[in-house]
């Protein structure tokens, strides 16, 4: 079983359209959580931070459901320019030291 | 702030033959720099973490004897892919952890180094 668990996509949206992503993962120490972006054959970029309470920042919505081991992402009013893959990220502690599992992406094509 | 280059951006190599990628902070020293290899349609994959003066840590499954890492001072980390096959073509994107933040928790990411190995 992979570490962090993506749906691949691609969703496929028109613009102004709502989107929601879905991730989960598998072990139960992880102890922070992200989204990141990345454009094609680009490096990624942090969206931002995910926590237990749920964030908000502008149209995008984070929430963290640790007991379900779930984590989400919703994008509301969808722009031409959030086509892109959005990456969810868990940081363990494994081996002595912190780092950081990506899940594969979830493809985003919004369309005019 | 916080902006983390590599060279070269892509490279076209021979079989057989070796090549260094380098990553650098430019704006910041870092401690802890990430080296990661991201497949098509996969997910970054952690290939190592390097601290300024000490020996990296690898993943498991990932050659250390075939991925040298250097991490000399607190701006550059090289990578070394020794006897490059096609199989190790890939994209290699490394990150950096600012001096005084707790790494994994701020990483800024290099552009990436697009490797093509005939």
């Amino acid at each position: 079983r992979k570490e962090v668990e993506q749906d691949p996509g691609p969703f496929n949206v028109p613009e102004g359209a709502t989107v929601a992503f879905n991730c989960t993962y598998s072990n139960s120490a992880s102890q922070s959580f992200f989204w990141y972006r990345q454009d094609c054959r680009k490096e990624p970029k942090l969206l931002m931070s995910v926590y237990s309470s749920g964030n908000e920042d502008g149209r995008f919505t984070a929430q963290l459901n640790r007991a379900s081991q779930y984590i989400s992402l919703l994008i509301r009013d969808s722009k031409l320019s959030d086509s892109a893959t959005y990456l969810c990220v868990v940081n363990i502690f494994s081996g002595g030291y912190n780092k950081l599992i990506f899940g594969a992406g979830t493809r985003l094509a919004v369309h005019p | 702030g916080a902006v983390v280059s590599q060279h070269p951006s892509w490279v076209i190599c021979k079989s057989g033959t070796s090549v260094k990628i380098e990553c650098r902070s430019l704006d910041f020293q870092a401690t802890t720099m990430f080296w990661y290899r991201q497949f098509p349609k996969q997910s970054l994959m952690l290939m190592a973490t390097s601290n300024e003066g000490s020996k990296a840590t690898y993943e498991q499954g990932v050659e250390k004897d075939k991925f040298l890492i250097n991490h000399a001072s607190l701006t550059l980390s090289t990578l070394t892919v020794t006897s490059a096959h096609p199989e190790d073509s890939s994209f290699y994107i490394c990150s950096a952890s600012p001096l005084g933040r707790l790494a994994t928790e701020t990483q800024y990411f290099g552009p990436g180094t697009r490797l093509l190995v005939l």
